[in-house]
């Protein structure tokens, strides 16, 4: 299976929204509503950010949202934070009932 | 509320097994209502799937990886293995083990991750 393709970095300034794509193909993406995105601060596990494309677990700011178009998945994350500066990473359910995640973004905030 | 902890040895020698043991606190590992899974980070890299187990034994694998994974579960002391057979260099990696829901295939409580080194 291949990793799902994100870019390999965006950077905003405080206060502004960036979106973070994440494409895939109709076996996985396209073809499940299974979408997840996690972050990741350097030398930490991963935490969940976004799950079953667009869902919030309890506790995550409603700044983080989702969205899925066809084979491409996205995270929008609007109003900045020096706190959101990470790496980020989808995952995906898969065809052949795996998980596939992205190559992962660093979230640069200016 | 549920917590992972990874363990194992550290560095491992090229052709050998690499076994790791995930020990679950808070949670059963016989719910029903997950999976648990194993997944993989290479310094600098991003995440890799490797696979994951079921309640009732059931594994699915990374095809990259199937021939060489086994991942097992132990109800009785709440844990679950992964091995790795026939490793080398490109096995080092930062080694997690998470939860991961049957409904949403989403992994949404992590261990802490363990670094196992490749080398002779």
């Amino acid at each position: 299976q291949s990793a799902l393709t994100q870019p390999a970095s965006v950077s905003g300034s405080p206060g502004q929204s960036i979106t973070i794509s994440c494409t895939g193909t109709s076996s996985d993406i396209g073809g499940y509503n299974y979408v997840s995105w996690y972050h990741q601060h350097p030398g930490r596990a991963p935490k969940l950010m976004i799950y079953d494309v667009s869902n919030r677990p309890s506790g995550v700011s409603n700044r983080f949202s989702g969205s899925k178009s066809g084979n491409t998945a996205s995270l929008t994350i609007s109003g900045l934070q020096a706190e959101d500066e990470a790496d980020y990473y989808c995952s995906s359910y898969t065809s052949i009932s795996t998980v596939v995640f992205g190559g992962g973004t660093k979230l640069t905030v200016l | 509320q549920v917590q992972l902890q990874e363990s194992g040895p550290g560095l491992v020698k090229p052709s050998q097994t690499l076994s790791l043991t995930c020990t679950v606190s808070g949670g059963s590992v016989s719910s029903g209502s997950y999976y648990w899974s194993w997944i993989r980070q290479p310094a600098g890299k991003g995440l890799e799937w490797i696979g994951r187990v079921s309640p009732t034994g059931y594994t699915n694998y990374n095809p990259s990886l199937r021939s060489r994974v086994t991942i097992s579960l132990d109800t009785s002391k709440n844990q679950f293995s992964l091995k790795l057979s026939s490793v080398t260099a490109a096995d080092t990696a930062v080694y997690y083990c998470a939860r991961h829901l049957a409904a949403t295939h989403t992994f949404d409580y992590w261990g802490q991750g363990t670094l196992v080194s490749v080398s002779s």
